[in-house]
């Protein structure tokens, strides 16, 4: 079956990038989505169709797909920013979450 | 104000029946393909299956783990997405999101008690 994994953690310094990978098999042949969820709270759109970012996230948020790897990136990454965060995929109608991965701002 | 709230989320015995509700306001629900997502405690993030819209079929996919166990069903006219689950498990125990993929609800928890 289909299965996108991602790094367990990632830690970035304030003002500084952060990118977040998510690994799947041709991965790059598929729409890539990407959701920040933090504790007690819904999780947020924060990228659609791998690059493709909703009016209310702000710039410093990209993505990129492409062969067996789709990448979210963070530039000037802030306090705020630090979450989990997961990739999700279509794989012949069934839907499929990315491991997640925790964001630390230090 | 476009918002999903879902309801009908407890506490219920292994092998019994719940059903979950999500409205849906200030957008065209008839129109959206609804998903339903759940979090089990400490867990990521899984997904638990789609229905389609009226006019794409009303299609529904389902998750390996609850297939043949849950229904999603959909009533447009009360704009209300519904998730029927049966013979629930221990591991069904999770907080339940419904979403349209950029719209979520705040969610509602089920707790499978053995």
């Amino acid at each position: 079956s289909f299965e996108l994994t991602q790094p367990p953690s990632v830690s970035v310094s304030p003002g500084e990038t952060a990118s977040i990978t998510c690994s799947g098999d041709k991965v790059g042949d598929k729409f890539v989505f990407w959701y920040q969820k933090k504790p007690g709270q819904s999780p947020v759109l924060v990228m659609y169709q791998d690059n493709k970012r909703p009016s209310r996230i702000p710039e410093r948020f990209s993505g990129s797909n492409s062969g067996n790897t789709a990448t979210l990136t963070i530039s000037g990454t802030q306090a705020m920013d630090e979450a989990d965060y997961y990739c999700q995929a279509w794989d012949s109608n069934t839907g499929v979450f990315g491991t997640g991965t925790k964001v630390t701002v230090l | 104000e476009v918002r999903l709230v879902e309801s009908g989320g407890g506490l219920v015995k292994r092998g019994g029946s719940l059903r979950l509700s999500c409205e849906g306001f200030g957008f065209t629900f008839n129109d959206a393909w609804m998903s339903w997502v759940r979090q089990a405690p400490g867990k990521g993030l899984e997904w638990v299956g789609r229905i389609k819209s009226k006019a794409d079929g009303e299609t529904t996919d389902y998750a390996a783990p609850v297939k043949d166990r849950f229904i999603i069903s959909r009533d447009d006219s009360k704009h209300t997405l519904y998730l029927q689950m049966n013979s629930l498990k221990s591991e069904d125990t999770a907080i339940y999101f419904c979403t349209t993929s950029d719209l979520w609800g705040p969610g509602t928890e089920v707790s499978v008690s053995s």
